[in-house]
């Protein structure tokens, strides 16, 4: 399986943008780029996904590199809600739907 | 906003028995499945279920796991006979098509704990 990198951590302060980066150097040509958050004591949450264009939707964006090596998961103006753990997934498809997690990045939002 | 929805949302247990939890997917998605999460630890995939038979299942999901659609509406995890280690956070999601990007709705979870 294709695997991700992201920091344990991150802070940011509130009502400013985050950048939350991924790396998958070894992702294939078939896979998407999900990303998912999990808030305290809630179960995990669909965050937003691509293939290979930059998405937009009205919970983030997702930019991903030409080469589809890394992407970034933007909030553009963190609250305090968006405090969770979010973490990047790969999707190899090929008859297999399950979704594999990794730890995620904790991200901190500072009021 | 449909959701997934899971029932008891806390289940106290004796080691060695028996335990069902519960969810109701969303209407009309066709593809369901479970996760847990032991404390501080990473979501695991248990298993997938999709037209009425198991598409895919990991190591953790051994003989003592069963599923089951019994009716139109709800699906179940059956643990035969609880162990300690068994204790997590365990989470039904579902999907509406059997596509690798397609989102997958979580429940809030059942905390199992066992005694």
């Amino acid at each position: 399986d294709a695997k991700t990198t992201q920091p344990n951590s991150m802070e940011s302060n509130e009502e400013e943008p985050v950048h939350l980066p991924c790396n998958h150097s070894t992702i294939s040509g078939t896979d998407y780029i999900h990303w998912y958050r999990q808030l305290p004591s809630q179960g995990p949450e669909y965050v937003i996904h691509g293939l290979t264009s930059n998405v937009n939707n009205r919970m983030a964006s997702l930019a991903i590199a030409e080469d589809r090596k890394s992407s970034t998961l933007i909030l553009h103006r963190a609250t305090l809600r968006d405090a969770a753990v979010y973490y990047c997934i790969l999707s190899s498809g090929a008859g297999s739907y399950q979704l594999t997690f990794g730890k995620g990045t904790k991200l901190s939002v500072i009021p | 906003e449909p959701e997934v929805t899971q029932t008891p949302s806390h289940q106290v247990t004796q080691m060695g028995q028996e335990v069902i939890l519960r969810c109701v997917p969303i209407s009309n998605h066709l593809y369901f499945y479970w996760y847990r999460q032991i404390l501080g630890q990473k979501v695991e995939f248990l298993v997938s279920f999709y037209n009425n038979e198991i598409s895919e299942k990991s190591e953790i999901f051994d003989d003592q796991f069963s599923v089951e659609r019994p009716d139109g509406s709800n699906f179940t995890l059956k643990i035969r006979s609880t162990k300690l280690e068994d204790s997590a956070m365990y989470f039904c999601a579902s999907s509406r098509q059997v596509l690798s990007y397609n989102e997958q709705f979580f429940g809030p979870g059942t905390r199992l704990t066992v005694l």
